[in-house]
């Protein structure tokens, strides 16, 4: 098993450059999350999926984009980088249902030129 | 609107000392609590959690936590510190409306001293 996997691991881009960050989980559950996490600041979530086929804003959206591939699979989009978006990103899934635990990644650490 | 608050950046604690890491909430209702551990340049790794019961709840590595609901708070103790647990600690908060996102606090970094 090897729960939630990430990549890239490590990107560099300059400002108005796309690109996705894939996620991919193989232990069945149906929620899946994309944050990002700056210094002093927490997590933040960007968008969620709580089922396949469906997607939600979180609490910073702004500027990126998500796709719920299937249910194993959650990538998430830079369409024209910013300065702003140069952080360190993490996806994690869970069963769904409110009091059950989430499972992370080893993040996507990405800086923005 | 739910939030939490870490109110100490770092925490330092010799080993084999207590330790205790403080978090508050605020949240409609009555809340979900979690705790996650960070290890560098690793994902967060789930401690513990509080859904009902019992106000004090046991977790991984020989943690455990408080509820106090009067005072709006979940902190993080352990009766005897490690140096392997010095990490950097998050708490986070869910209401009971079926928003299943979680909102974390800014984080709290544990320095334990041999």
């Amino acid at each position: 098993n090897a729960g939630v996997t990430q990549t890239p691991k490590f990107q560099v881009l300059k400002t108005g450059q796309s690109m996705t960050l894939q996620c991919a989980q193989d232990m069945n559950h149906n929620s899946m999350y994309w944050y990002r996490q700056d210094p002093g600041m927490g997590l933040r979530l960007i968008y969620y999926s709580a089922s396949e086929g469906t997607t939600d804003k979180g609490e910073v959206p702004n500027g990126y984009n998500v796709s719920r591939l299937n249910k194993r699979e959650f990538s998430l989009r830079l369409e024209s980088a910013a300065p702003s978006q140069t952080s360190v990103y993490f996806c994690a899934s869970s069963e769904g249902g409110t009091t059950n635990e989430q499972f992370f990644g080893p993040g996507t650490r990405l800086t923005v030129l | 609107a739910q939030s939490v608050a870490q109110p100490e950046d770092q925490v330092n604690v010799a080993e084999g000392n207590p330790l205790t890491v403080k978090c508050t909430y605020s949240v409609s209702g009555n809340p979900y609590l979690f705790w996650y551990v960070q290890y560098p340049n690793r994902g967060l790794q789930f401690l513990l959690k509080y859904i009902t019961g019992d106000n004090l709840v046991k977790g991984s590595y020989g943690f455990e936590a408080e509820f106090n609901k009067s005072q709006t708070s979940f902190h993080l103790k352990k009766p005897s510190a490690l140096v392997s647990d010095s990490a950097l600690y998050f708490c986070a908060v869910r209401d009971r409306t079926g928003r299943r996102a979680l909102t974390f606090g800014s984080g709290t970094r544990l320095q334990v001293q041999p």
